[in-house]
């Protein structure tokens, strides 16, 4: 079945620093999904991209949809300890969705 | 809108015995659906529901039931627990299934099996 790959697993970043996961498929994926989980929390919905090449900014999270739609990205620029978490790729089909297997990201401030 | 709830918040169980974890969504939502969150592994999807009346397997079925009698509600019942099934479990709702919607989760429930 589909699956999608997030790398890396783990990251230790300096605060002002910047951030990126990637997110990868074998196969095209319709749409790609991120989504963000606090340490004890529940996973909550960032951001959607659908169009090949997409490119969506919220203020210091930059996201991309790879051309040939099998790849993303999230970067974060200068990042900040609210910026810790798991963040989580995900893809759906007819009317399944499949997450990547997250980035936790820790800031030391 | 209290948004997805779910309870409880923690249970412990033995080996072999049966429960039901509660979902409930206020927005009227048409698809609900389960996951189960282990170390490393992501969120995986146990059942899912495209209406009060429809529901279909996930990846991860296996040890678990569920039914949606209202649009409200999707319990999961675990029909006999295992070590296997200690994990924290999310419902989650969403508009639609598939392409196009966010999905709403609740707050989990982490169950642990003895």
């Amino acid at each position: 079945g589909q699956q999608v790959m997030q790398i890396p697993q783990y990251q230790h970043v300096q605060e002002g620093e910047d951030f990126t996961t990637y997110c990868n498929s074998s196969t095209t994926l319709s749409n790609i999904q991120w989504y963000k989980q606090r340490p004890g929390g529940h996973p909550v919905f960032l951001i959607q991209l659908v169009k090949s090449g997409e490119v969506k900014k919220q203020k210091r999270l930059t996201f991309q949809f790879g051309e040939a739609k099998k790849n993303s990205s999230l970067h974060i620029t200068a990042t900040q300890t609210t910026d810790v978490g798991t963040y989580f790729c995900a893809t759906s089909g007819t009317y399944k969705y499949i997450f990547g297997t997250g980035t936790r990201l820790k800031v030391l401030a | 809108n209290a948004g997805v709830t779910q309870t409880p918040k923690f249970q412990v169980l033995k080996t072999g015995q049966s429960m039901t974890l509660q979902c409930a969504q206020d927005m009227n939502h048409e698809y609900m659906s389960w996951y189960r969150q282990d170390p490393g592994m992501g969120l995986r999807l146990i059942h899912y529901s495209v209406g009060a009346g429809i529901t279909d397997q996930g990846e991860v079925p296996n040890g678990y039931n569920v039914s949606r009698s209202t649009t409200e509600d999707f319990p999961l019942r675990l029909l006999s627990a295992a070590p296997s099934q200690t994990s924290v479990y999310f419902c989650a709702s969403s508009y639609g299934g598939g392409a196009g919607y966010e999905q709403y989760f609740g707050p989990g429930t982490r169950l642990t099996v003895t």
